[in-house]
């Protein structure tokens, strides 16, 4: 079974602009959440998405947006990019609302912001 | 108060010996669940075990177990015959359910294992 893909694997934007992050998940989930990690702030919950609904945000500005689509693939945007927003983003996906199922990540998008 | 602690900066161990990681936690929570995951320097998130706040055994996956004291909220992470591959940043991570996201995670800050041959 295929893993979580993720796309692209690295990045570079300038500040301002605006990026969209694609992620696949595991065949047959349809749970995907995002996860910022920066060396200073660690792993950071950004949203979780379940059956197209936002079921819950992360403390992040509202330039950080997500979607999913009916295929269970989800999309994660930053508008109005800052030097700040260079970090790597995790996609996770699992099966659904199931509390001990484990996340499995993908390999992540390195985003860098200059 | 930081919710999931791993204070050892980086860890050492000698290829084919036993190690632990440690991780401490803080909820108030009944029903809770821990994981372990492991970071390479390629990036990737590898999830290694679970321990849930109800089960009574000690969670084991191969080569890794979980020494979980929940009166002490400690979950750490034992892996045994270390292998050069386990050289890794390992995470401890907690779901409340509280939260009522079943994706959402808090993570430690992390350790970095280095396995000498």
């Amino acid at each position: 079974k295929a893993g979580v893909t993720q796309t692209p694997r690295y990045l570079i934007k300038t500040r301002g602009q605006q990026v969209t992050l694609s992620c696949s998940p595991i065949s047959g989930h349809r749970s995907v959440s995002w996860y910022q990690q920066t060396p200073g702030q660690g792993l950071q919950f950004l949203f979780e998405y379940f059956s197209e609904t936002q079921r819950n945000k992360g403390n992040f500005p509202g330039r950080f947006s997500g979607r999913q689509f009916s295929n269970s693939r989800s999309e994660m945007n930053v508008s109005t990019l800052e030097l700040g927003d260079s970090a790597l983003y995790l996609c996770a996906s699992s099966p659904g609302l199931i509390r001990d199922s484990p996340l499995h990540f993908g390999n992540g998008t390195r985003l860098t912001v200059t | 108060a930081q919710k999931i602690t791993q204070t050892q900066p980086g860890m050492f161990v000698q290829e084919k010996e036993a190690v632990t990681l440690d991780c401490t936690y803080d909820t108030s929570d009944q029903s809770y669940g821990l994981f372990w995951y492991k970071q390479p320097s390629s990036g990737e998130m590898i999830f290694l075990i679970y321990q849930g706040s109800y089960d009574e055994q000690n969670a084991t996956e191969g080569r890794y177990s979980l020494n979980f004291q929940k009166a002490r909220k400690s979950a750490n992470l034992v892996i045994s015959a270390s292998q050069l591959g386990d050289s890794a940043m390992y995470f401890c991570a907690m779901r409340e359910a509280r939260t009522g996201a079943n994706s959402k995670l808090t993570f430690g800050k992390g350790i970095t294992l280095s396995v000498r041959p």
